[in-house]
């Protein structure tokens, strides 16, 4: 069975960077796309972007200049960096298995990031 | 950016159907093809896809489970509705690079 697990800090300051690490078992990241979505407080989901089989990447423009999605297939991992965080990056955070890169099948369980001083 | 809309909440009966209805800004199929998807979420749990493509049921779901639609106007239907399924759902459209979801509708109990 696919499963995803969400690690890493719950609470960022300000301008610094968010990183999560997503852990897939059960299914290998060099097969079909691999991303992050966030959900405020006020339910509002964002789709953040992925990185495909190959490595490439695809992001929100909302968030290009601030995002990046990297992997490490021989751990079966992928990581979101959010550079420059501010509060409005407050969210809980899923990673997901993005089917034919159009819907998420398989989600992780989520991972409160909270940006605070 | 397309934006999906959703009415808030729906007041069901156990028993009865569930209508939970989303509108894109734009189209969001391909010829044939139905770039939305549902999804239920439950508190402090994640999403589960329910419907993908328009009308496609994932696999472990409920056969009172459906979906509808084409072009602008999508549907997810419960039909009949038992307590279990008592969350939020969202539509989520892939005709863009850049996805969007619905702002989420509660099905609450009348």
């Amino acid at each position: 069975e696919v499963q995803l697990q969400e690690s890493g800090p719950g609470l960022v300051k300000p301008s610094q960077s968010l990183s999560l690490t997503c852990s897939v078992t059960g299914y290998s990241i060099t097969s079909n796309y691999w991303g992050w979505i966030r959900k405020f407080p006020g339910n509002k989901m964002e789709w953040m972007g992925y990185i495909s089989y190959s490595g490439s990447t695809s992001y929100n423009p909302s968030l290009k200049s601030r995002i990046s999605i990297t992997r490490d297939t021989s751990k079966n991992q992928f990581f979101l960096q959010l550079n420059s965080v501010t509060t409005e990056d407050t969210a809980t955070y899923y990673c997901a298995r993005y089917l034919r890169a159009n819907y998420g099948d398989y989600w992780g369980q989520g991972v409160m990031v909270t940006v605070s001083s | 950016d397309i934006v999906l809309t959703q009415s808030p909440v729906l007041a069901v009966s156990l028993g009865q159907r569930a209508t939970i209805s989303c509108r894109a800004s734009q189209s969001v199929s391909i010829s044939s093809i139905n770039l939305m998807h549902w999804y239920q979420q439950k508190p402090g749990q994640q999403p589960k896809l329910l419907i993908y493509r328009a009308s496609n049921l994932a696999s472990g779901i409920p056969a009172r489970f459906s979906g509808s639609g084409s072009g602008t106007d999508f549907t997810l239907t419960i039909d009949p509705v038992q307590a279990d399924d008592i969350a939020a759902y969202y539509c989520q459209q892939s005709r863009e690079s850049t996805w969007t979801f619905g702002g989420g509708t509660k099905l609450e109990l009348k």
